[in-house]
């Protein structure tokens, strides 16, 4: 299993609508992850953080199943200017040092009118 | 406040030719990162830095060199640059789990 998987998309949705992007992560002693938001060209942000079981802020939550070792991210509502890649981080995802991160391969997101 | 800034944004370098990216970074955080990131491939760790003075190798490293004399500034080299380096670089830094990125440098190798 690779560290971090992501279905690549891309994701077509319109707007208004509620998608959900999965990943699934190797290392069942990882503690933390995150989501990070790329748009076209331009550097990796983070957008959320989450270290128990999930997390929300506004349109966007975040859920964590260590069982299966997969983190979630929905958004509702979805705005044009949520079209972007979405990145599932997970922290020493190969069991390596303190503050490495592990990046997925990102899920393309186009939100359409 | 400028956070993390990276010189050049773009460059183009010959097969052969050697260059050197710089990243600053203004909070005063320990730890230092180079990525590269091609199609398909997402971010794959270069070199990284836990402190002033120390490097480590990380996921993708041949082909590069880097340096942290001082705290705020973390240089990547490439010393013959060859065509598969060509990619976008970013530089990152954090206190913790949270990494900062700068906007990145288009490097084509021709």
């Amino acid at each position: 299993r690779k560290e971090v998987e992501q279905d690549p998309g891309p994701f077509n949705v319109p707007e208004g609508a509620t998608v959900a992007f999965n990943c699934t992560y190797s290392n069942s002693a990882s503690q933390s992850f995150f989501w990070y938001r790329q748009d076209c060209r331009k550097e990796p942000k983070l957008l959320m953080s989450v270290y128990s079981s999930g997390n929300e802020d506004g349109r966007f939550t975040a859920q964590l199943n260590r069982a299966s070792q997969y983190i979630s991210l929905l958004i509702r509502d979805s705005k044009l200017s949520d079209s972007a890649t979405y990145l599932c981080v997970v922290p020493n995802a190969g069991g390596t040092s303190y503050g490495k991160l592990t990046f997925g391969q990102g899920t393309i997101l186009t939100v359409h009118p | 406040n400028a956070g993390v800034t990276q010189t050049p944004k773009f460059r183009v370098l010959k097969t052969g030719q050697s260059m050197t990216l710089l990243c600053a970074q203004d909070m005063n955080h320990e730890y230092m990162y180079w990525y590269r990131q091609d199609p398909g491939m997402g971010l794959r760790l270069i070199h990284y830095s836990v402190g002033e003075g120390t490097t480590a190798k990380g996921e993708v490293p041949d082909g590069y060199n880097v340096s942290r004399l001082k705290k705020q500034n973390f240089l990547l080299g490439l010393e013959s640059a060859a065509p598969s380096q060509t990619s976008v670089y970013f530089c990152a830094s954090s206190s913790h789990y949270e990494q900062y990125f700068g906007p990145g440098t288009r490097l084509t190798v021709t």
